[in-house]
């Protein structure tokens, strides 16, 4: 069956870091979201991508972050200064259609700023 | 008011009851719902989606919607210890390109043996 992958699994980082998160979205899949999820609390969307551009981000996609397709197979979240409160889940998810029923999620990085 | 509203629980039934979840909201654009299981540390997995109003069923889950009253329930037959998770509601409104989900904050699910 086929999968959203993301590494690292867990990830920890001094604050004022740059960290990038991985992604490999499931391969005939156009559109690409992160979500994050700080714990205990609710999943948040950040960012949608789709034909190599920005669809739509939240107010948390600040200018701190930026999301990259370097290639056919990879899809990217840069922060490139962290903050404590950046310490969260960080959820890839991806959709052929972009109909939101068919957003698959991958197993998320967990970031830990220190 | 937040977006979307939901019991966090813990919700702790014995193994074959019926678990009753649900999620209220406040904006009207959202056509798209859908519910997720999440186990601890782990991602998001789809369960059940409906557009618009009415119910679903797939298997022992029962989803339904009621725009109206902005309210939806999943229901959970024969339920097992397996099921034993958080349950996430998740919405939206469709756009042209990439829709975001909108969450609630999730309900953690107990079967007990």
């Amino acid at each position: 069956e086929p999968e959203v992958t993301q590494t690292p699994s867990h990830q920890v980082t001094q604050m004022g870091q740059e960290v990038i998160l991985r992604c490999v979205p499931i391969s005939n899949h156009l559109y690409f979201y992160w979500y994050r999820q700080i714990l205990g609390q609710k999943v948040e969307f950040l960012v949608s991508f789709y034909n190599n551009e920005i669809s739509e981000k939240s107010e948390i996609f600040d200018d701190q972050f930026s999301v990259e397709r370097p290639d056919g197979s990879n899809f990217t979240l840069k922060i490139r200064s962290t903050k404590l409160e950046d310490s969260a889940m960080y959820f890839c998810a991806s959709s052929d259609t972009g109909v939101p029923d068919e957003a698959f999620f991958g197993q998320g990085t967990r970031l830990t700023v220190v | 008011q937040k977006e979307v509203e939901q019991d966090p629980g813990p919700l702790s039934v014995p193994e074959g009851a019926i678990v009753s979840l649900n999620c209220t909201y406040s904006n009207s654009a959202f056509q798209y719902f859908m519910w997720y299981r999440q186990y601890s540390r782990k991602g998001p997995e789809l369960l059940m989606y409906t557009y618009s109003s009415g119910n679903k069923e797939d298997g022992r889950f029962t989803a339904q919607v009621d725009k109206s009253s902005k309210y939806i329930s999943l229901f959970i037959r024969d339920s097992q210890p397996s099921d034993s998770a958080t349950y996430l509601c998740a919405m939206s409104a469709f756009k042209a390109a990439g829709n975001k989900l909108t969450f609630g904050g999730g309900t953690r699910v107990l079967v007990k043996p």
